[in-house]
């Protein structure tokens, strides 16, 4: 059936790294634009970056710039997230949602990163 | 960047009334390119519409979306049980400004 699963998350010291990816099925992955959004524990969504359907561009929120990278592997239908310099303020679940033009039609069940020393 | 603001915070209603909750942006949002989601404890958010006013795969009729510029409202018209949670808009202007309201939360009377 049609969904986005998440791995990767875990407790990281700061200023350490984490990788976090998105398994996709049931679509045609290449077909769409996706997402990373997250949520800090009790707190309201934040969006985190946009990778476009065929990996041409990449745009990020100014929280993450320069220290997340997003990507993806067209032949695993999988996105990734490469999250570097971790600070505490990272911590959060991290949502992939897929791109349905304009808003977030489809949505992975998140995984918890928590950043702690 | 646009920023959403959400109204009430906090909304207590009973079931079987109608909930109206409101989404102000701080300049118009290009193309009415709005949504909403609800999203229930331990579970991640739901699309319900989106473009404004158009209903998602699966909305129940009873959710009405309307607005355009910067004044949007999420109605629903009989409250089940099962619409009590957190509702978040959602604008996307452009992949450079993609951003989300604080929540209302909707709570049992």
């Amino acid at each position: 059936q049609v969904q986005l699963v998440e791995s990767g998350g875990g407790v990281v010291h700061p200023g350490r790294s984490l990788t976090l990816s998105c398994a996709t099925s049931g679509f045609t992955f290449s077909s769409y634009g996706m997402h990373w959004v997250r949520q800090a524990p009790g707190k309201g969504l934040e969006w985190v970056a946009i990778i476009w359907h065929d990996g041409s561009d990449k745009y990020y929120a100014d929280s993450v710039k320069g220290r997340f990278t997003i990507s993806r592997d067209q032949s695993k239908n999988t996105m990734y997230l490469q999250m570097n310099s971790l600070r505490p303020e990272d911590t959060a679940v991290y949502y992939c949602a897929r791109d349905g033009y304009k808003h977030f039609d489809l949505w992975g069940q998140g995984t918890l990163v928590t950043v702690s020393s | 960047e646009i920023v959403l603001t959400q109204s009430p915070a906090t909304l207590s209603l009973s079931p079987g009334e109608r909930a109206t909750l409101s989404c102000r942006a701080s300049q118009s949002v290009t193309g009415s390119y709005l949504a909403w989601y609800q999203q229930k404890p331990g579970q991640a958010p739901r699309l319900l519409i989106y473009g404004a006013s158009t209903r998602a795969t699966g909305t129940p009729d009873r959710f009405d979306g309307s607005g355009s510029g910067t004044d949007f409202t999420l109605t629903i018209s009989r409250l089940d049980p099962g619409d009590f949670a957190v509702y978040y808009c959602q604008q996307y202007a452009s992949s450079l400004s993609i951003t989300f309201g604080q929540g209302t939360r909707l709570d049992i009377k």
